[in-house]
């Protein structure tokens, strides 16, 4: 069974400070995504990594995916209240020979305080 | 381009009602997915669409049906709704695939209670 594992699940951050949140996943995906998601709110894509090795840096977000360890990282530097929201990450599904289709972590909530 | 759309964006249904959620995109995307989102459970795949007059099952499909009669419009039916499918659900598409990527687009999400 594919399955795709996050954690932390909750986590709880001062401002300023830094912090790593895992995904770790079961197949042998080259690909993996990360989405973002406010409260009420719809999925926004933050990054798709597309090889092992890939980094990709956005504001203080930095995405990492190390497809031999099945694992992949989203590091936060120095935290901001407004990256309080949650995280998921997803990879490629194989229903019916990789029709498009994505798994998905349960997410990590994040909230940052003062 | 208005993306992915979805209507209605709330709905109460009682037990053993029907209804049909919308899903319509304008980036003229092959594939189109239903997903629901529970707390602590992240996202499930209902069903899929990977091209017109094409549907499929996903993880949780019981109690839903689906259609997709046109390209842009992604159909999802209860016919008879039970409490147990009171969530959040979120239409999704992607471009037919590429070498690169299926990073999908989501809808802004229906919520629907079941009473």
């Amino acid at each position: 069974e594919l399955k795709v594992e996050q954690n932390p699940l909750f986590l709880s951050m001062q401002e300023g400070k830094n912090y790593t949140i895992y995904c770790n996943y079961s197949t042998t995906s080259d690909r993996l995504y990360w989405y973002r998601q406010d409260p009420g709110k719809s999925l926004e894509s933050l990054f798709v990594l597309l090889s092992n090795g890939a980094v990709k840096q956005e504001g203080r977000l930095m995405a990492s995916l190390d497809t031999k360890a099945r694992l992949s990282t989203l590091h936060i530097t120095a935290a901001v209240h407004d990256l309080s929201a949650t995280y998921f990450c997803a990879v490629d599904g194989d229903y019916g020979g990789s029709q498009g289709n994505l798994i998905f972590g349960k997410g990590t909530k994040l909230s940052v305080k003062p | 381009n208005a993306g992915v759309t979805q209507t209605p964006k709330f709905r109460v249904l009682k037990t053993g009602q029907s209804m049909t959620l919308l899903c319509a995109q304008d980036m003229n995307h092959e594939y189109m997915y239903w997903y629901r989102q529970d707390p602590g459970m992240g996202l499930r795949l209902i069903h899929y669409s990977v091209g017109e007059g094409t549907t499929a099952k996903g993880e949780v499909p019981d109690g839903y049906n689906v259609s997709r009669l046109k390209k842009q419009n992604f159909l999802l039916g209860l016919e008879s709704a039970a409490p147990s499918q009171t969530s959040v659900y979120f239409c999704a598409s992607t471009l037919r695939r590429t070498r690169l990527t299926y990073e999908q687009y989501f809808g802004p999400g229906t919520r629907l209670t079941v009473t």
